[in-house]
């Protein structure tokens, strides 16, 4: 059971818009704590995709977007391509566990 | 470019003491402006952070396994190490080695190796 929830799986066809939540609480997100987001590609290692909740890295396209509001964070994924089938984990901290903190990650499957 | 490359025995058997190294090339290993991390993913499940080990040294690992988890740096070498004690098959994973760059309030892994994969089994 991971600290921050995400949902298994979301799916969408190509040039469509999916969003990807990671809801946390109060000793986390809802503290203020930022959120960043991770995709991996099959058989590879995860890659930075948004950090401080809403920034991409040089090369990450402006397709992918995050926000955060509250006690959740949201990856935004526009103009959906073959190519961005993974699965994608959100990351922050816990104050009560006092560690760093994934989401379980979420399978996006474009149809 | 920074490289990360880990490497280890790929089996260890159950009770004994897991050992991965993970080579840092293009790139220096004692910046301030980054450090260094150790994250699993078990097979088909999701990550899970082990622990830091910042430029000077200092350590911070995750509560859940700080029993059983050193990491250090040899400077010299340009490699970060991973011990891990008495292991169990919920040990089995893939390990990744990632440089950690400062956020705005929570640090974030922006280069990450291809990982290493380690079973637990007699």
């Amino acid at each position: 059971q991971s600290v921050l929830t995400q949902p298994p799986s979301v799916s969408g066809a190509p040039g469509q818009r999916v969003t990807i939540s990671c809801t946390g609480s109060s000793s986390n997100i809802g503290a203020g704590y930022d959120v960043h987001w991770y995709q991996q590609l099959p058989g590879t290692s995860p890659e930075l995709l948004i950090f401080d909740n809403t920034n991409r890295p040089s090369g990450v396209p402006d397709r992918f977007s995050g926000s955060k509001t509250g006690t959740s964070a949201s990856l935004a994924i526009t103009g959906l391509q073959a190519e961005d089938e993974a699965h994608y984990y959100c990351q922050s901290y816990d104050s009560n566990l006092t560690a760093v903190v994934f989401g379980g990650g979420t399978k996006l499957t474009v149809l | 470019q920074v490289q990360l490359q880990e490497s280890g025995p790929g089996l260890v058997k159950p009770s004994q003491t897991l050992s991965l190294t993970c080579n840092v090339s293009g790139g220096s290993i004692s910046s301030g402006d980054y450090y260094w991390t150790w994250i699993r993913q078990p097979p088909g499940k999701g990550l899970e952070w082990i622990g830091y080990i910042y430029y000077s040294g200092s350590t911070y690992y995750n509560p859940s396994l700080e029993t059983r988890v050193t990491i250090s740096v040899d400077k010299f070498k340009k490699q970060v190490s991973l011990k891990l004690t008495s292991v169990t098959a919920a040990d089995t994973a893939v390990y990744y080695c990632a440089r950690v760059t400062f956020g705005n309030n929570v640090d974030y892994m922006d280069v990450w190796g291809k990982g290493t994969t380690v079973t637990v089994s007699s």
